[in-house]
């Protein structure tokens, strides 16, 4: 099966300026989530969707960044203004809750930002 | 909010030679799974175990969950240079959610 797509591979932005990415998740993974990984850092998540619903974003610095996936399958996330600290890698994941809550989660190859 | 603690966070091994990597949570474990993640590169699954225990392997890599110690171990045996990479583990906080929460990782490099 084709995995989690994710694009741009990399992104350099000046502070200010804002950029989207995009997410195609695994066929059939009804739900999707996003995380920032700050270098050297574990990956946080940012927001998670169950179909085209939000499940929870407690921790997307709402001011910012935003997010949507409107038809339940791809989903971008946007950063507008950037700020220097957004610098990251940001990681879009799929899972399928067939079996509940138990199944793994299917990583993209993520969107290296870089923000000047 | 729950917490995972891995250690070490760096480690440098010789080909050919075991090694372990552990991860503690703050809190009781709802799953524990394993990823493995090359520099700029998305996170490659595992493993993933669920009851207290419980082991896996997978090739040369064995994961355990120690329930009660809320801990769990990754296990390498007789490295080799294709084990190099970044090694997280992650859980769930509650049994009714999916989204995971990661540990700071260990880099592991395997010197031939």
């Amino acid at each position: 099966e084709a995995g989690v797509a994710q694009s741009p591979r990399y992104k350099i932005i000046e502070k200010r300026q804002s950029v989207a990415f995009w997410c195609n998740p695994i066929s059939g993974h009804a739900t999707l989530y996003w995380y920032q990984q700050i270098l050297g850092q574990g990956p946080k998540l940012l927001i998670q969707f169950q179909n085209n619903g939000v499940v929870d974003d407690s921790q997307l610095p709402k001011d910012r960044f935003s997010a949507e996936r409107l038809k339940g399958v791809d989903s971008t996330l946007k950063i507008q203004p950037a700020k220097l600290e957004d610098s990251a890698v940001y990681l879009c994941a799929s899972s399928s809750t067939g079996g509940g809550y138990n199944s793994p989660l299917h990583f993209g190859n993520g969107t290296r930002l870089t923000v000047t | 909010s729950q917490e995972l603690e891995q250690s070490p966070q760096s480690l440098i091994v010789q080909e050919g030679k075991n090694l372990t990597i552990n991860c503690t949570s703050s809190k009781t474990l709802y799953g524990l799974y394993w990823y493995k993640q090359k520099y700029g590169e998305g996170l490659i699954f595992l493993m993933m175990l669920q009851k207290g225990g419980e082991e896996k392997s997978h090739e040369k890599i064995t994961a355990k969950l120690d329930e009660k110690k809320q801990q769990s171990s990754l296990h390498i045996t007789a490295s080799q240079p294709s084990h190099a990479g970044i090694y997280l583990c992650g859980a769930r906080g509650s049994s009714n959610t999916g989204k995971l929460i990661f540990g700071q990782g260990t880099t592991l490099q395997v010197k031939p």
